[in-house]
């Protein structure tokens, strides 16, 4: 079971990125997904989530309207498109597995290792 | 949105020790609480979910209790790959969010 991401890097305020999450070694169509992000230095914040076929998604407030969380099961892979990009949006980004999908609990493992985005001029 | 505070925000403990990390939340969640490990420069790793089922593969010395709003997780017998950072997150309902972390250290 592993989860890689990709598409970090620096970005110019204002503009865009799309990060991507390569899921392997396990059913991907069958899990929610979820995108966790963590400043330099800071703690954990929860970004957005996805449902299983992708009819489902949800955002923290400081990414609503910006972000765009999506998949594509047939290539096993989580997005996240991100635009008008913040300083504040510098972080580590993070994709996570719930395994808890299917139940009413929600729990994430595995976590990919997280792709650095900066956000600077 | 639901706030997670742990205490304390940071622990000094030797090799042996036994130590108690405690998470409140902000309103009830019942049994809605993970836990989490994360070690400088990697991901974090899961520990516990719903407050108290250890994950597969986490040793039995890790353990979490609580409901409500009261959480804790106690580690027994410190060992140096202990001494890390521990999150809390509520998964209630979103967002989801985390306590501001623990760091563990010697």
């Amino acid at each position: 079971v592993q989860l890689v991401e990709s598409g970090g890097g620096s970005v110019q305020p204002g503009g865009s990125l799309r990060l991507s999450c390569a899921a392997s070694g396990f059913t991907f169509s069958s899990y929610w997904m979820h995108w966790v992000r963590q400043a330099p230095g800071k703690g954990l914040v929860w970004v957005s989530h996805i449902d299983t076929d992708g009819s489902t998604t949800n955002y923290a407030d400081s990414v609503k309207g910006r972000f765009t969380i999506s998949r594509d099961n047939a290539e096993n892979t989580l997005y996240l498109q991100m635009s008008s990009l913040r300083a504040e949006d510098t972080a580590v980004y993070y994709c996570a597995r719930d395994e808890g999908s299917g139940t009413y609990y929600s729990w994430f493992d595995p976590w990919g290792q997280g792709t650095l985005v900066t956000v600077s001029s | 949105d639901i706030q997670m505070t742990q205490s304390p925000s940071s622990l000094s403990a030797s090799v042996g020790d036994r130590v108690t990390i405690t998470c409140r939340a902000g309103q009830s969640i019942s049994t809605y609480l993970n836990w989490y490990q994360q070690k400088a420069g990697k991901a974090p790793k899961l520990l516990i979910y719903a407050a108290s089922n250890l994950q597969s593969g986490v040793p039995s010395k890790i353990t979490g209790s609580g409901s409500g709003t009261n959480f804790t997780l106690t580690i027994s017998s410190l060992q140096p790959e202990d001494f890390a950072t521990y999150y809390c997150q509520q998964n209630y309902r979103t967002p989801y969010s985390f306590g501001q972390g623990t760091k563990l250290d010697i």
